[in-house]
């Protein structure tokens, strides 16, 4: 079961702040965090094992709460390449590992 | 940096004909995975693969689909008789904890 992720979409002007939320009704093992520009692949940003775990990638930092099966994605002082469409994949095993719908971030001048 | 590297880049096919799409993971990663992406959709999980064999499949991941890692290297995705609505773009992945995926193939049917 895929996981659900909000907002939908957000838009913020550059320096501003962002949290996006991804949620699982089932236990999680990982929680991997990637992001798309349009017409390209997705691009690994992060990945947190272990519950509570807080991870950085330059100005952008994630949360894995095990034990509510949730985490969350912080865009800090935000620039115009953080645009992208921001994908969560969970697993609650070694092998799946399943997208949620996304969140499309506009970063404006 | 070591890439999935996946061909061909577009694929142009006819209704009811087979296609075959290639992928060749990165050399010591573990897990293999298809995922296909509808324009504008989110990143569908097809299937994983594992020690020569299948792990988990989706519901998409029905009997007109096969996966196969035939030389040790390469991984394909066969498609035995293409539907419309098995166009979107395909991506290949692998990985031993990060996951990378490819560049992805746009499959057109017609």
């Amino acid at each position: 079961q895929q996981p659900v992720q909000s907002p939908q979409a957000v838009i913020l002007r550059e320096g501003e702040d962002a949290v996006i939320n991804c949620s699982s009704s089932k236990a999680l093992y990982s929680v991997h965090w990637y992001r798309q520009k349009h017409g390209e692949a997705p691009v690994f940003l992060m990945i947190l094992l272990k519950g509570g775990e807080q991870k950085g990638h330059d100005k952008i930092s994630a949360s894995f709460n095990e034990k509510k099966q949730q985490s969350s994605l912080y865009l800090t002082a935000s620039q115009l390449s953080y645009s992208g469409t921001y994908f969560c994949g969970t697993g609650s095993n070694d092998y799946k590992l399943s997208f949620g719908a996304g969140t499309t971030v506009t970063v404006r001048a | 940096e070591p890439e999935v590297t996946q061909t061909p880049s577009h694929q142009v096919t006819q209704m009811g004909q087979e296609v075959i799409l290639r992928c060749v993971p990165i050399s010591n990663h573990l897990y293999f995975y298809w995922y296909r992406q509808i324009l504008g959709q989110k990143v569908e999980f097809l299937v994983s693969f594992y020690n020569n064999e299948i792990s988990e499949k989706s519901e998409i991941f029905d009997d007109q689909f096969s996966v196969e890692r035939p030389d040790g290297s390469n991984f394909t995705l066969k498609i035995r008789s293409t539907k419309l609505e098995d166009s979107a773009m395909y991506f290949c992945a692998s990985r031993n904890e990060k996951l990378f995926f490819g560049s992805g193939t746009q499959l057109s049917v017609l």
